[in-house]
Formats: C-alpha cells, sequence, structure tokens
C-alpha cells in the first residue's frame, strides 16, 4: 500500500498569497494517478486536480498541481478566502487500495 | 447534472448491521464504476470500496473484508453498501462517489454525494 504524506498540517495566508502544499508517496507514483482534492467545511470533497497537473471541470485557474515520481505539488497562486478547506491528495491506479493523505489544513488570515 | 444521494446512516451498536443506498441521476448509472469512500469525525479520507460498472468486480479495503458488501442495481441506479459485524472505528460518514471515466475503474472520483453518518456506539 502506498503512504502519502502531506505537509505542512496548516497552513496560514492573508488572500492574494501564494500556498504550495506538499504530498510525498513511500514509493513512486505514475503521474496519470495523482489527484488533489478540496474539502470545505461541512461539505463533500471536489476533485480539484488529476493526472498531476489537470485541473478538473470549473476548477479555476489559480490551482495548478505539478510533480512526479515521489513528490507532487499543489499551488494556489492567489489565495482567495473561498479557498479556506483542508485539500487531500490522493494515488490511483489498477489496482486497489487507493489511499489519501491526511490533508493541509489551508487558513485565510 | 450528476446527482448522489446518500441514505441509511443511523446509530447501531456494536456487532450490528446497516444497510446504505446511494441514489445516482444525471447520468448512464450502469457505465460507470462506483465507489464508497468515508471520513471518521475530524479525520481524513479512506477509500473502502469499488464495485465494477456491471456488478462483476468488486474491491475493498482490508480494514473492511469479509464484513462490508458493496452491490448495485443498474435497473434502479443505486449503489448499496452491506454492513455487518460494525465496529465502533466504523463511525463515519460515508460518501459514495462516481469514477470518473466510464468502463474500468482506476480508483479517481469525479462526483460525490453529501455523504450519511454512521454511528457505531453502545
Amino acid at each position: 500500500e502506498i503512504v502519502l504524506t502531506q505537509s505542512p498540517g496548516t497552513l496560514s495566508l492573508s488572500p492574494g498569497e501564494r500556498a504550495t502544499l506538499s504530498c510525498r508517496a513511500s514509493q513512486s507514483v505514475s503521474t496519470r494517478y495523482l489527484a488533489w482534492y478540496q474539502q470545505k467545511p461541512g461539505q463533500a470533497p471536489r476533485l480539484l486536480i488529476y493526472g498531476a497537473s489537470s485541473r478538473a471541470t470549473g476548477i479555476p485557474d489559480r490551482f495548478s498541481g505539478s510533480g512526479s515520481g515521489t513528490d507532487f505539488t499543489l499551488t494556489i497562486s492567489r489565495l482567495e478566502p473561498e479557498d479556506l478547506a483542508v485539500y487531500f491528495c490522493q494515488q490511483q491506479g489498477a489496482s486497489p487500495p487507493w489511499t489519501f493523505g491526511q490533508g493541509t489544513k489551508v487558513e485565510i488570515k | 447534472q450528476v446527482q448522489l444521494v446518500e441514505s441509511g446512516g443511523g446509530v447501531v451498536q456494536p456487532g450490528g448491521s446497516l444497510r446504505l443506498s446511494c441514489a445516482a441521476a444525471g447520468f448512464s448509472f450502469s457505465s460507470y464504476a462506483m465507489h464508497w469512500v468515508r471520513q471518521a469525525p475530524g479525520k481524513g479520507l479512506e477509500w473502502v470500496a469499488v464495485i465494477s460498472y456491471h456488478g462483476v468486480n468488486k474491491y475493498y479495503v482490508d480494514s473492511v473484508k469479509g464484513r462490508f458488501t458493496i452491490s448495485r442495481d443498474n435497473s434502479d441506479n443505486t449503489l448499496f453498501l452491506q454492513m455487518n459485524s460494525l465496529r465502533p472505528e466504523d463511525t463515519a460518514v460515508y460518501y459514495c462517489a462516481r469514477e470518473m471515466n466510464s468502463g474500468y475503474s482506476y480508483g479517481l472520483t469525479d462526483y460525490w454525494g453529501q455523504g450519511t453518518l454512521v454511528t457505531v456506539s453502545s
């Protein structure tokens, strides 16, 4: 089973600032199979990024994903108040189980 | 638009059973694999189970194997999760989610329901 470790645990930034979230895998993950989800308070998760760098339908271009191998990054270029959420990375592939990172909470100052 | 609505959650004693349902609408249900994902209170996400679009192939996380059964009724656009021998550590919000691409499942989900809370407590 692939373990995903996200850092930092909490990120506290002001509107307009850049947020950089990290996801590190215990073994190499194909870029085809790395996704990011956003979960706002009291809501279900929403798919943000798939294939490491492709934005899902309706996701603003201030969200971007990058990385390969064992290190992946979600960047929010200019934070907005509505970006307050917990962000999870997930690895997929041909064989379950599919695992999630423990999450990074983004707080808006 | 795609809609997924879970139901069936509630409070159950340890060792008890519960059956969750997920009613799907707005897409060709029989063409997509479907998942259950859970989230314990204040915790992260845990993938639980997947069923192929035709219902033949089913996979589970180790912690629920032999206790939970995923199934589907393509004639009624409904996904199910039968949960037996429930334990306190099964307490969570259970979400149903659609595999993003039709056909084979690779674990990527694009639409989620709002979830149903299962509490296992005496």
